[in-house]
């Protein structure tokens, strides 16, 4: 079946400092990219949608600035979280879905602590 | 808007006991549905899904839902738990296809006992 690999699937680092989440599908190109952020005992949050080639579509009460999206490939798509503080220490998953009528495949999930 | 509700935030049930995990939707189309199943710091695993057809799916790990369209609800079901399907357990409703994203419930945490 489909996969997407998400890396890396836990990071520390320190207040203030800048962290990249990659999502990559493995075995099919994909056009579409959706990022959630699930905070601890609760649910999946959707924060942004991307197409390759295009700008990420944001949720509402979603920092562009601070959570940068960027899908440049069909295999590829990362989520930057600048200048980052406890409070984004999260657990962030990345799903992609192919061309036509296909699933959402779901990676591993990044937990990010801020220190 | 899509939505999805899981009445149960917490259930807990004896090893060998039937299990139902609860899950209503609103959806303006043709809904496709889901289960997930997570483990604690663990990514989400797929139990089944429903598109269209036989409105009973069965899924893994002896898992089942059915699609009630009257009712809007697909419920998962489990004639015999084991100790390790305690998790946290995700319904989910979207399209199967473009931007639009699956729209998850709140989950529902399973508890086993022994």
């Amino acid at each position: 079946g489909a996969v997407v690999s998400q890396h890396p699937s836990w990071v520390i680092c320190k207040s203030g400092t800048s962290v990249k989440i990659e999502c990559r599908s493995l075995d099919f190109q994909a056009t579409t990219m959706f990022w959630y952020r699930q905070f601890p005992k609760q649910s999946l949050m959707l924060m942004a949608t991307s197409n390759e080639g295009s700008k990420a579509t944001y949720e509402q009460g979603v920092e562009k600035d601070k959570f940068l999206i960027n899908h440049a490939s069909l295999t590829l798509s990362t989520l930057t979280v600048t200048s980052a503080h406890p409070e984004d220490s999260s657990f962030y998953i990345c799903s992609a879905r192919g061309r036509g009528n296909q699933p959402q495949h779901f990676g591993d999930g990044t937990r990010l602590s801020i220190l | 808007a899509q939505s999805v509700t899981q009445p149960d935030i917490h259930i807990t049930v004896s090893e060998g006991a039937s299990l139902e995990l609860r899950c209503n939707y609103s959806y303006g189309a043709t809904p496709y549905l889901f289960w997930y199943v997570q483990s604690p710091g663990q990514g989400l695993q797929l139990l089944l899904k429903y598109f269209s057809g036989d409105t009973l799916v069965q899924g893994i790990k002896g898992f089942e839902a059915e699609f009630k369209r009257s009712q809007s609800s697909f419920n998962l079901r489990k004639p015999s738990v084991h100790w390790s399907d305690a998790a946290e357990y995700f319904c989910a409703v979207g399209q199967n296809s473009g931007n639009t994203p699956l729209v998850f419930g709140k989950g529902t945490r399973l508890s086993v006992i022994a």
